[in-house]
């Protein structure tokens, strides 16, 4: 069964730092980009991050570039996004997300979602 | 303010036929078939509709379909059901001297 398991989120002070980590299963992670997608409560979708197959390459949307960070374990088949110097406007679910399918045209649709993990900035 | 602009809200009565469009620009949405489309019920993962623009992945229902003209997308659902009252997001895949996904700001459905 192909899955994503996001873990990490919680509640943390404004400037504190976060990694959220995201387990996959199910097919072979070691050959698909992957990206992060966050959701604002009552708000629409936000891309985050996207990272390559082997990591040798990272996007960042301009709203979290210099301050968040992601990376993968191939051999753990996890991916992860590390959060610095947390706003309150990062206030959302996390969700990572695959693309459906491996080459670089397949990058840009994402087939398969993990849950989501909460994170809350807030003093 | 999203990059890629979607109604707020549509509606249909089960049976009619929707279409939910999707506005960008010569740098996203018209200068690649890059687009996607998402079905988004509350509390629940995203799932994936339409890909490069017309293109539907295995298990979802022909009712769906999506097309471009120019830098606007759109998304049709017919035979409206129940079960189709969701939010919509459009994406977009851009290249401005980096790479990025771009979201549509989502349109809620509503069957009527």
């Amino acid at each position: 069964q192909v899955q994503l398991v996001e873990s990490g989120g919680g509640v943390v002070q404004p400037g504190r730092s976060l990694r959220l980590s995201c387990a996959a299963s199910g097919f072979s992670f070691s050959s698909y980009g992957m990206h992060w997608v966050r959701q604002v409560p009552g708000k629409g979708l936000e891309w985050v991050a996207l990272t390559w197959y082997d990591g040798s390459n990272e996007y960042y949307a301009d709203s979290v570039k210099g301050r968040f960070t992601i990376s993968r374990d191939n051999s753990k088949n996890t991916l992860y996004l590390q959060m610095k110097s947390l706003r309150a406007e990062d206030t959302a679910v996390y969700y990572c997300a695959r693309p459906w399918g491996y080459d670089y045209a397949d990058y840009w649709a994402f087939d398969i979602w993990g849950q989501g993990t909460m994170v809350t900035v807030s003093s | 303010q999203s990059a890629l602009t979607q109604p707020a809200s549509v509606s249909g009565s089960p049976g009619q036929s929707i279409t939910i469009s999707c506005t960008g620009t010569s740098s996203d949405v018209g200068g690649y078939n890059y687009v996607s489309w998402y079905q988004h019920h509350p509390g629940k993962a995203p799932k994936l509709m339409i890909y490069e623009v017309s293109n539907r992945p295995s298990g979802v229902s022909d009712r769906f379909s999506g097309s471009k003209s120019g830098n606007a997308a759109s998304l049709t659902i017919s035979g409206l059901q129940a079960e189709d009252e969701a939010d919509y997001y459009c994406t977009s895949y851009r290249s401005d001297g980096t790479l990025r996904v771009l979201f549509g700001g989502g349109t809620k459905l509503t069957v009527l």
